[in-house]
């Protein structure tokens, strides 16, 4: 078991560039989580998937975010267009198909200029 | 909906202290309750959790929490703080969702910052 992974782990864009994050979750789990994280506040929760179905989406998500998990393992988040408040952690979590733990990754740190 | 309450933003105590977090959530029935813990720079980690039975919970690292429904309070603690304490914790809430035990978002409070003064 190495754990939930998440690449790149820091990113630094301009502007309006796009921008696009994976996720590796542990093995067996079939349920993947995004969530963010701005300075100073806890995790907020972001979107869902159960294996590639995308169960829930939070307001959070606008439509420049989208969400991803083709073959119900690793997923991607991308951001279109990035605004200065897109700036945060994004950290994806995952866990067995009941659900009650989840295990997160380290994070990707994004900076948007 | 649900929600999380950590009263205090941050606490300092000196090594060998002991430490209580307090966490005091909002949730329609009895919750899944979570404690995590996040180095600087660092993803989450798993402290403990209650689902039921006993109220109190033992997690890694020597921490412990009591689940008290009539407060609604899910509070940290742990006998004698070590250096490497230093970090901030998050206290969770879960839902449970009506088919069936399990559950998909967690609600977060805003944390508290743990400073360990040698």
């Amino acid at each position: 078991d190495t754990g939930v992974s998440q690449d790149p782990r820091h990113k630094i864009t301009k502007r309006g560039q796009n921008v696009t994050f994976r996720c590796d979750p542990i093995s067996e789990h079939n349920r993947l989580y995004w969530y963010r994280q701005t300075l100073g506040q806890g995790p907020e929760f972001l979107t869902y998937f159960q294996n590639e179905a995308q169960l829930e989406k939070s307001r959070l998500l606008s439509d420049r975010f989208s969400a991803e998990r083709p073959k119900g393992s690793f997923s991607t988040l991308e951001i279109q267009r990035t605004e200065q408040g897109d700036s945060a952690m994004y950290l994806c979590a995952s866990s067995g198909d009941w659900g009650e733990t989840q295990y997160f990754g380290p994070g990707t740190r994004l900076l948007v200029l | 909906a649900q929600s999380v309450t950590q009263p205090d933003i941050h606490i300092t105590v000196s090594e060998g202290a002991s430490l209580e977090l307090r966490c005091n959530y909002s949730y329609g029935a009895t919750p899944y309750l979570f404690w995590y813990v996040q180095s600087p720079g660092q993803g989450l980690q798993l402290l403990l959790k209650y689902f039921s039975g006993d109220t109190l919970v033992q997690g890694i690292k020597g921490f412990e929490a009591e689940f008290k429904r009539s407060q609604s309070s899910f509070n940290l603690r742990k006998p004698s703080v070590h250096w490497s304490d230093a970090a901030e914790y998050f206290c969770a809430v879960g839902a449970r969702r009506r088919s069936g035990g399990s559950n998909y978002k967690l609600t977060f409070g805003k944390g508290t910052l743990l400073t360990v003064n040698p």
